[in-house]
């Protein structure tokens, strides 16, 4: 399958801290994308990055890939409260996005 | 630009009713996506279009779901009949065909009592 597996599963960090969660996904792709989730609301798209690509930012967002170990990270610099959300990554081949369960990521004041 | 319409926003109903779950796409969008979300099973591709043809519906649970997308600015997504376990938020969400950015709509929550 080349659903996105998230880790870790939940996330508590400090404001001002970095977060860093990790994407791993199991046959080839044409891109992996990256969302996020605030509670009860629709998903935001936040970066996609193409497969020949290896690292890509996009404000306080920087995410990496690398297709010979099926893996991705995405990395939020200098994080706030506004940040708390879920995210979840999205390795997309055959024109479908295969979602996986999100990391939970709660950002204290 | 209004966004992914989805209506309604809340549906509450009994087993066994029929339920039908609305969509408007963002303008100029051709693909068009119905996926639900629990907590058990994650977000589900369900059912997916392009140029209002569907084209890989492999998600869809069993022959009670059905979409249909009788044009470019509307689909639906239908559950005859409704069960406890069809309890999810739906989501509809659309993009220029090929690959890329999708936007999701708002969501609409289904309970089956």
């Amino acid at each position: 399958s080349q659903q996105g597996e998230e880790d870790p599963q939940a996330l508590s960090i400090q404001e001002g801290e970095n977060a860093t969660m990790n994407c791993s996904y199991k046959t080839s792709i044409n891109n992996l994308q990256w969302y996020r989730q605030n509670s009860g609301r629709g998903l935001v798209h936040l970066i996609l990055i193409r497969s020949n690509e290896r690292e890509k930012h996009s404000g306080r967002l920087r995410v990496t890939l690398d297709t010979s170990k099926k893996s991705s990270s995405l990395l939020i610099t200098a994080s706030r409260a506004a940040d708390t959300a879920s995210y979840f990554c999205a390795p997309e081949g055959w024109g479908k996005l295969q979602f996986g369960a999100g990391t939970q990521v709660v950002v204290t004041p | 630009d209004a966004g992914v319409i989805q209506s309604p926003r809340h549906e509450v109903t009994e087993m066994g009713q029929e339920v039908t779950l609305r969509c408007k796409p963002i303008s100029g969008h051709n693909s068009l996506f119905w996926y639900r979300q629990t907590m058990m099973r994650g977000l589900e591709l369900l059912i997916y279009f392009n140029n209002n043809v569907p084209i890989d519906d492999s998600g869809m649970p069993e022959d009670r779901f059905s979409a249909k997308m009788p044009n470019a600015s509307f689909s639906t997504l239908k559950i005859q009949p409704s069960e406890p376990r069809d309890s999810a938020v739906y989501f509809c969400a659309s993009r220029y065909t090929g690959e890329g950015e999708q936007y999701f709509g708002p969501g609409t929550r289904l309970t089956v009592t």
